[in-house]
């Protein structure tokens, strides 16, 4: 089943404007990561967020987790033209001195955001 | 964080061949994974790349389809075999555990994969 959902699915914005993108899970996980990729290239690891942590903040980026609602938000401030790319969050249950498998990620879906110059 | 490199960068195959895709990264890793993304789709884990020993796949992929090697701790290899149509997409190796950077997952540039 579909861990992750991003909401919307799409988003067009000025450039200037903040951005701001949720992410729903469904079990309960260890981290939530969230990714950048522009068109169909590989994925641009944006910042790491842990189960006991509620707020983090990257540069123009800010995430926040509510694990109680099982989910996630990604605010990009005064977006530029080069933030147009589809982003993704993505879930694991790893823990630190678990190993193996716990590591793999599943992801939503994406939101693909257009920043408009 | 890790730097990671795939080849081939994008491919064009004739169904019924295989390719195998080459995943090196800078630094000695603990994990390696294999993902695969279908046109406009996000990413789905095909396997767990295990250093010495067979790889762990997940449901609805298995290994005379997506053989996977793993000989040590900073390389890889995918083979996508007998190749349809259906199988063009982007492959991506992703590596986590790293020294500085325990949890956090990177990911290699991607392998675009087009077979006629």
């Amino acid at each position: 089943s579909q861990q992750g959902e991003e909401d919307p699915q799409a988003l067009s914005i000025q450039e200037g404007e903040n951005a701001t993108m949720n992410c729903s899970y469904k079990t309960s996980i260890n981290n939530l990561q969230w990714y950048r990729q522009n068109s169909g290239r590989g994925l641009v690891h944006l910042i790491l967020i842990r189960s006991n942590e509620r707020e983090k903040h990257s540069g123009r980026l800010r995430v926040t987790l509510d694990t109680s609602k099982k989910s996630s938000s990604l605010l990009i401030t005064a977006s530029r033209a080069a933030d147009t790319a589809s982003y993704f969050c993505a879930t694991d249950n790893a823990l630190a001195n678990s190993g193996g498998s716990n590591y793999k990620l599943t992801f939503g879906k994406g939101t693909l955001l257009t920043v408009n110059p | 964080s890790a730097v990671i490199s795939q080849k081939p960068s994008r491919d064009i195959c004739q169904r019924g061949t295989s390719l195998t895709i080459q995943c090196q990264v800078d630094s000695q890793v603990t994990m390696m994974f294999w993902y695969r993304q279908q046109p406009g789709q996000s990413l789905t884990l095909i396997a767990t790349a295990n250093q010495g020993s067979e790889a762990t796949y997940e449901s609805g992929f298995v290994i005379d389809k997506f053989p996977i090697s793993r000989p040590n701790l900073t390389f890889s290899t995918l083979t996508v075999s007998n190749m349809s149509p259906e199988d063009s997409s982007i492959y991506l190796c992703s590596v986590a555990g790293t020294v500085q950077r325990l949890d956090e997952q990177f990911f290699g540039p991607g392998t675009r994969l087009t077979v006629l």
